[in-house]
């Protein structure tokens, strides 16, 4: 099975632009999460997505949203891009928002905001 | 709400030596797992502990779960070049649907 695929894998921004990003995750996983990763606060849970609905939001402001489509695929979007928001955006993915079942990444999408 | 903090932040050994990784939770998990992330790479999961006191073992990987289930470690046993990484511990609080990931330690093996 191909792992989880995001893109872009790297992009630049600069302040005020908006940016999406885009992941496909396993074949067979229903249930996709999307993570920021920066070098000072770790890995942030932004939100989860399930048979097209948020299951889950993670306490960024109204600027990050995203979407899942009937195939599985997700989308995150960050509108008025902030130096702040520079950071590897990570996609996970698994069969079932289950408590037990383990993450699987993409490899990111590393933005920079200038 | 749920904070889930890792010490050391960064931890230098030489090859050969152990190493461990503290997890604590300000809340009781229902679970708690590990990942690790290459330089440069993504986090890949290692494993997954449920029970109260659990310990599981992955060659010279050593996973404990605490008694009150608020705190986990990872203890690796003669360190190798092939460990370097940052290792996370992830727990869900009991109820809870969000898996909150710790802070992460910075592993360097000086060969």
């Amino acid at each position: 099975k191909a792992g989880v695929t995001q893109t872009p894998r790297y992009l630049i921004k600069t302040r005020g632009q908006q940016v999406t990003l885009s992941c496909s995750p396993i074949s067979g996983h229903r249930s996709v999460s999307w993570y920021q990763q920066t070098p000072g606060q770790g890995l942030q849970f932004l939100f989860e997505y399930f048979s097209e609905t948020q299951r889950n939001k993670g306490n960024f402001p109204g600027r990050f949203s995203g979407r899942q489509f009937s195939n599985s695929r997700s989308e995150m979007n960050v509108s008025t891009l902030e130096l702040g928001d520079s950071a590897l955006y990570l996609c996970a993915s698994r069969e079932q928002p289950t408590d037990t079942g383990e993450l699987f990444f993409g490899e990111g999408s590393r933005l920079t905001v200038l | 709400g749920q904070q889930v903090m890792q010490i050391p932040q960064y931890q230098h050994v030489q090859e050969g030596e152990d190493f461990t990784t503290y997890c604590n939770s300000s809340t009781t998990l229902s679970n708690i797992q590990w990942y690790k992330q290459r330089p440069g790479g993504h986090p890949v999961f290692l494993i997954q502990l449920v029970k109260s006191g659990e310990v599981k073992k992955q060659k010279r990987l050593t996973f404990q779960f605490g008694e009150a289930k608020k705190n986990s470690s990872l203890h690796i046993t003669a360190t190798q070049t092939t460990d370097v990484g940052t290792y996370f511990c992830a727990g869900r609080s009991t109820g809870a649907n969000n898996l909150f990931f710790g802070t992460g330690t910075r592993l360097t093996v000086i060969p």
